[in-house]
């Protein structure tokens, strides 16, 4: 079946820093990919998507790139700041049938002024 | 527009006890989903909905019931709660469109508590 797997957490920044966070799926097909954010208190929140290979998704300065060669989508931004300080989440859906979200186990930012 | 809201926000439970929680969206969204969300397992889906009426397992289903009697709303049941499903509850809509646009959006999440 689907899976996706993130890089272990937490994962503690000081501000400016530059962030990854690790993203690989398993998946029959091509599915669309997705980081959602979660922060302290609120729902998941979309950040960025992607649907096909090689599309660059991007939103608040954060970029991810579908690698379908290496089954990644990796989450990177050049420069956090304390705001930034959430819980990330990265998820495929099928592209038929009922676009059920599977979701990685998330990994905790925190962002250090 | 509200988006997607949830009732309650938090309840504590004793073992046995049942409930209901509801998930209303005004976005006119046809599809619907209840997901649960444990430390370190990220969010499972329980149960979901592809439109009024219908309603169709998700990964982890067991102990729960769900209804969808009216486009906007999606009730989650538990009939006799259990420790094991001490969790916070997201429900979600979808926005169906072109491949590329498909996009989830999620309520605030019900807090339970069951002892």
């Amino acid at each position: 079946g689907n899976s996706v797997t993130q890089m272990e957490g937490p994962v503690t920044l000081s501000e400016e820093a530059f962030l990854t966070i690790n993203c690989t799926y398993t998946a029959t097909g091509y599915p669309s990919l997705f980081w959602y954010v979660q922060y302290p208190g609120e729902g998941l929140q979309l950040l960025l998507k992607a649907t096909k290979a090689d599309d660059k998704g991007s939103n608040k300065g954060f970029e991810a790139t579908y690698r379908k060669e290496t089954t990644s989508f990796h989450l990177e931004k050049g420069s956090v700041q304390v705001s930034d300080s959430a819980v990330y989440f990265c998820a495929l859906t099928e592209l038929q049938g009922a676009q059920k979200l599977v979701f990685g186990q998330g990994t905790r930012l925190t962002i250090n002024p | 527009n509200a988006g997607v809201t949830q009732t309650p926000k938090f309840r504590v439970l004793k073992t046995g006890q049942s409930m209901t929680l509801l998930c209303a969206q005004d976005m006119n969204h046809e599809y619907m989903y209840w997901y649960r969300q444990d430390p370190g397992m990220g969010l499972r889906l329980i149960h979901y909905s592809v439109g009024e009426g219908t309603t169709a397992k998700g990964e982890v289903p067991d102990g729960y019931n769900v209804s969808r009697l009216k486009k906007q709303n999606f009730l989650l049941g538990l009939e006799s709660a259990a420790p094991s499903q001490t969790s916070v509850y997201f429900c979600a809509s979808l926005r169906m469109g072109n491949r590329g646009s498909e996009t989830q959006y999620f309520g605030p999440g019900t807090r339970l508590l069951v002892l």
